[in-house]
């Protein structure tokens, strides 16, 4: 099963607005990385994060990773009709190898 | 800049049939990883080579999974025999390698949806 929990597990965005999403896990993590994945696309990187407490920017995104390890979360800015998807957090958990383990994903919808 | 190329995108076949899948990696990157993608169990990592060489196969669900990758830009993902529970997005990833945070920052591909009968 999976370790890694999403919250939400959807929103409505409205544009313009900020939004935000986390992942949180009961064990510790090495790496946290964010992607993005579009209707019939393959996920795309968005942010990797590497140490405890690291908060890293790519545009309007910006991402942290928890300074106890075990979380993350990702914030959207101004938000655009074209951030409509489905994000995914994924990390590299300490006693699994180099395997990564994917969270279930928040989906971002329009509001109606 | 090509991104990772997977062929066909969409499969569609009958239950004990052979389904092969394929990949081409970004040029230059020395991992490549497979992946399927569920609504039930979401993104799940196959196995992952390097160098062509295959690290951790521990994902592969079981002996009707097979892959290959028989140079730096071909990989395929084979099952035979398939199975309706086999039905799933399958990705193919690559990445640089060469520190580990080029390890993790993967390159997906479109994905092949395959669809078994």
């Amino acid at each position: 099963g999976q370790q890694l929990n999403q919250s939400p597990q959807s929103m409505f965005i409205q544009e313009g607005e900020d939004v935000s999403m986390n992942c949180t896990s009961s064990s510790i993590f090495n790496t946290w990385l964010w992607y993005k994945q579009d209707p019939g696309e393959g996920p795309v990187l968005l942010i990797a994060l590497y140490k405890a407490g690291e908060l890293t920017s790519n545009g309007r995104l910006t991402a942290q990773f928890g300074i106890t390890r075990k979380d993350s979360f990702l914030n959207i800015s101004a938000s655009i009709p074209s951030d409509v998807g489905i994000y995914f957090c994924a990390g590299q958990l300490g006693a699994a190898g180099n395997k990564l383990t994917f969270g279930g994903g928040t989906r971002v919808l329009v509001k109606p | 800049d090509a991104g990772v190329i997977q062929s066909p995108r969409h499969e569609v076949t009958e239950m004990g049939q052979e389904v092969t899948l394929r990949c081409k990696p970004i040029s230059g990157h020395d991992y490549l990883f497979w992946y399927r993608q569920t609504m039930m169990r979401g993104l799940e990592l196959l196995i992952y080579f390097n160098n062509n060489v295959p690290i951790d196969d521990s994902g592969m669900p079981e002996d009707r999974f097979s892959a290959k990758m028989p140079n730096a830009s071909f990989s395929t993902l084979k099952i035979q025999p398939s199975e309706p529970r086999d039905s799933a997005v399958y990705f193919c990833a690559s990445s640089l390698g060469r520190s580990i945070k080029r390890f993790y920052e993967q390159y997906f591909g479109p994905g092949t949806r395959l669809t078994v009968t």
